[in-house]
């Protein structure tokens, strides 16, 4: 099965926290792609970060980091410092590598509290 | 400024009717996509187009429609054979047929049948 968990529905924190959003994926291809987008209230969604299966290495841009471990089939996000701009719904999408089709997990919405 | 436009905004309709949901890009994209957004469900893909006169369905086609006359314009009609069509409407475009690239998504359409 081609899968994307993102195990979190809601998550609250307080600004200036830490935190972390958690996806798992699914699939038997050996080359696939990996992309976190963000929805903010204006509802487009903007593209964060794409990641290829042969990439492991950890990102950081900014505030933000992705942790890409390839052994537990996951793609957590982090973001240090947390702002209420950051406040959103997030998800994160596989695309396999036989497929044309990306898949979408279902979405963390994310609460930075003043 | 480049980017993707979708009009209306909001949408109301009568049950039994058809109406055609607008998506514009002027990035000189080839690919053009419609998803579908329900709360809690993530976004699921509706049709895609990967060049001008193509188009292919995706896993929701069942009572939609959709043209791709020109580069610019992917048009959705969401006809009286969808049964449950509230929900919110992204398009989006790539630079290439291929879903690897990044998308650009438009703010949506929010559909609302009375």
């Amino acid at each position: 099965a081609q899968k994307v968990t993102q195990a979190q529905t809601e998550i609250s924190v307080v600004e200036k926290e830490d935190v972390t959003l958690d996806c798992v994926y699914e699939t038997r291809d050996t080359t696939y792609y990996l992309f976190w987008y963000k929805q903010p209230p204006s509802g487009e969604l903007v593209f964060l970060i794409r990641r290829n299966s042969f990439d492991e290495q950890n990102e950081i841009s900014g505030r933000y980091s992705w942790n890409f471990q390839k052994s537990t089939s996951s793609f957590n996000f982090t973001i240090t410092a947390s702002q209420v701009v950051d406040s959103a719904v997030y998800f994160c999408a596989l695309l396999p590598g036989r497929d044309d089709k990306i898949i979408f997990g279902k979405g963390t919405r994310l609460h930075i509290l003043p | 400024d480049g980017g993707i436009t979708q009009s209306p905004k909001y949408l109301f309709r009568k049950e039994g009717q058809n109406v055609t949901l607008s998506c514009e890009q002027n990035l000189n994209h080839d690919a053009m996509y419609w998803y579908r957004q329900d709360p809690g469900q993530g976004l699921r893909l509706i049709y895609y187009s990967q060049i001008v006169n193509d188009f292919q369905k995706g896993d929701i086609a069942e009572g939609y429609s959709v043209s791709r006359e020109k580069k610019e314009s992917f048009p959705l009609t969401v006809t009286s054979a969808q049964k449950n069509p509230t929900a919110f409407y992204l398009c989006a475009s790539s630079t290439s047929p291929s879903s690897y690239n990044e998308q650009f998504f438009g703010p949506g359409t929010r559909l609302t049948v009375l």
